[in-house]
């Protein structure tokens, strides 16, 4: 069965420090994959999704995330983190010729100044 | 932007009552889907919906629920006789496209809180 494991349920880090929130999945087959985020009573925003491609992906508000086949990875990162980044970002995988989404616990980010 | 909604954003109900969540799709997107969020737990897919029938539904999706798009715009879960355990976040999303291309993000509502008393 297809699942998402993000290996941290909580990162703390300090304002304009280095983050990466990691996510690692189990599939023997094609998948595509997406980091979601979700601001406090909000919903689900995407932030960003690998299809097919550049391994390196870019997103919005300066996250990126690579694919890593060999290790079953796609682990999110971003260079220098904001207050206003402080949210839940949970990782999902979509299997080729299914619909739904598959997530991950989720991890909470928290931005301390 | 194009965004969906749901409404209504709080549902307070008793164990036992019918209740109906209702989400607006984005207009021109073909694939509905309905997840839940228990508190403090992983988001889980429910069902998806397609061209007026379930293409694909999860194991929590018994007979208790079902969903409907009564008319050209809204899509309805309904549960028929709500349980404590159904407490949850309830998302609403939808996607242009199904299983494979750049088409197939799902976009996401705000989310239904129920809460069965």
């Amino acid at each position: 069965a297809q699942s998402v494991t993000q290996l941290d349920s909580q990162v703390p880090v300090f304002e304009e420090a280095p983050v990466e929130l990691r996510c690692n999945y189990s599939s023997s087959v094609s998948v595509y994959l997406f980091w979601y985020v979700q601001y406090p009573n909000q919903g689900l925003q995407l932030l960003l999704k690998y299809l097919s491609g550049s391994t390196l992906v870019k997103g919005i508000n300066g996250f990126e995330a690579e694919f890593n086949k060999s290790q079953t990875s796609f682990h999110l990162r971003k260079p220098s983190v904001h207050i206003s980044d402080t949210a839940e970002y949970f990782c999902a995988v979509k299997r080729e010729g299914y619909n739904k989404l598959i997530f991950g616990a989720g991890t909470r980010l928290a931005v301390h100044p | 932007e194009p965004e969906v909604t749901q409404t209504p954003s709080h549902q307070v109900t008793q164990m036992g009552q019918e209740v109906i969540l209702r989400c607006v799709p984005i207009s021109n997107h073909l694939y509905f889907y309905w997840y839940r969020q228990i508190l403090g737990q992983k988001v889980e897919f429910l069902v998806s919906f397609y061209n007026n029938e379930i293409s694909e539904k999860s194991e929590i999706f018994d007979d208790q629920f079902s969903v409907e798009r009564p008319d050209g715009s809204n899509f309805t879960l309904k549960i028929r006789s709500t349980k404590l355990e159904d407490s949850a976040m309830y998302f609403c999303a939808s996607s242009a496209t199904g299983t494979g291309g750049i088409y197939n993000e799902q976009f996401f509502g705000p989310g239904t809180r129920l809460t069965v008393l």
